[in-house]
């Protein structure tokens, strides 16, 4: 299967800093890549859609200014969370889709905000 | 919402094979069955898909049935590696399409 990467696999920060993500896609290009956050004992939730080179959708209840998503090429899109809570503290998760059939998931970073 | 139902959780010998079913009855005629597992702290990996036919590759067989309304996973020779959560997924293909994921089921392989 396709390769994705995310960078940091994860990162503690304090309160009220901002916090880059980075998802790669390693063998192919991503026209498309989805952004999840993970709570403790929960599912998968899906954040955000990112095609290269146009603006994210997101999903009702995520605030787009505090999660800001850059998609600038086929193969690298970031996740920006601004002015981290502690309540932001998460698994973040990237998906990306080449325009198979199939989705691919990265390893996941584990966000920790004191 | 989820558009999949699974067993909260379920358990085998390790050498024996591990039958995980979904039940799917919305099913669009152009949505396919996806399953991804997702062993603890890392991202989910794709298992198989398919869209009528049985599927089968490296990892694991998909079996659906004619109805299209549930499915079964089957993983031939489960290892304790294999041990973790499960999701069966309903979607449309193409790069857009939105995965949603529900509960998912907790496969534990016993020694």
């Amino acid at each position: 299967g396709a390769v994705v990467s995310q960078h940091p696999s994860w990162v503690i920060c304090k309160s009220g800093t901002s916090v880059k993500i980075e998802c790669r896609s390693l063998d192919f290009q991503a026209t498309t890549m989805f952004w999840y956050r993970q709570f403790p004992k929960q599912s998968l939730m899906l954040m955000a859609t990112s095609n290269e080179g146009s603006k994210a959708t997101y999903e009702q209840g995520v605030e787009k200014d505090k999660f800001l998503i850059n998609h600038a090429s086929l193969t690298l899109s970031t996740l920006t969370v601004t002015s981290a809570h502690p309540e932001d503290s998460s698994f973040y998760i990237c998906g990306a889709s080449g325009g198979e059939e199939t989705q691919y998931f990265g390893p996941g970073t584990r966000l920790l905000v004191l | 919402d989820a558009k999949t139902t699974q067993p909260p959780s379920m358990d085998c010998a390790e050498g024996r094979a591990a039958n995980l079913p979904c039940n799917h009855s919305t099913i669009s005629g152009n949505e396919y069955v996806y399953w991804y597992r997702q062993i603890h702290s890392q991202g989910p990996q794709y298992i198989i898909h398919g869209l009528k036919n049985n599927e089968t590759n490296e990892m694991a067989s998909l079996i659906i049935t004619e109805d299209r309304k549930s499915s079964t996973l089957i993983l031939p020779h489960a290892t304790l590696r294999d041990t973790a959560v499960y999701y069966c997924i309903v979607s449309y293909t193409g790069a857009n399409s939105k995965l949603t994921f529900g509960k998912g089921i907790t496969l534990s392989v016993r020694p």
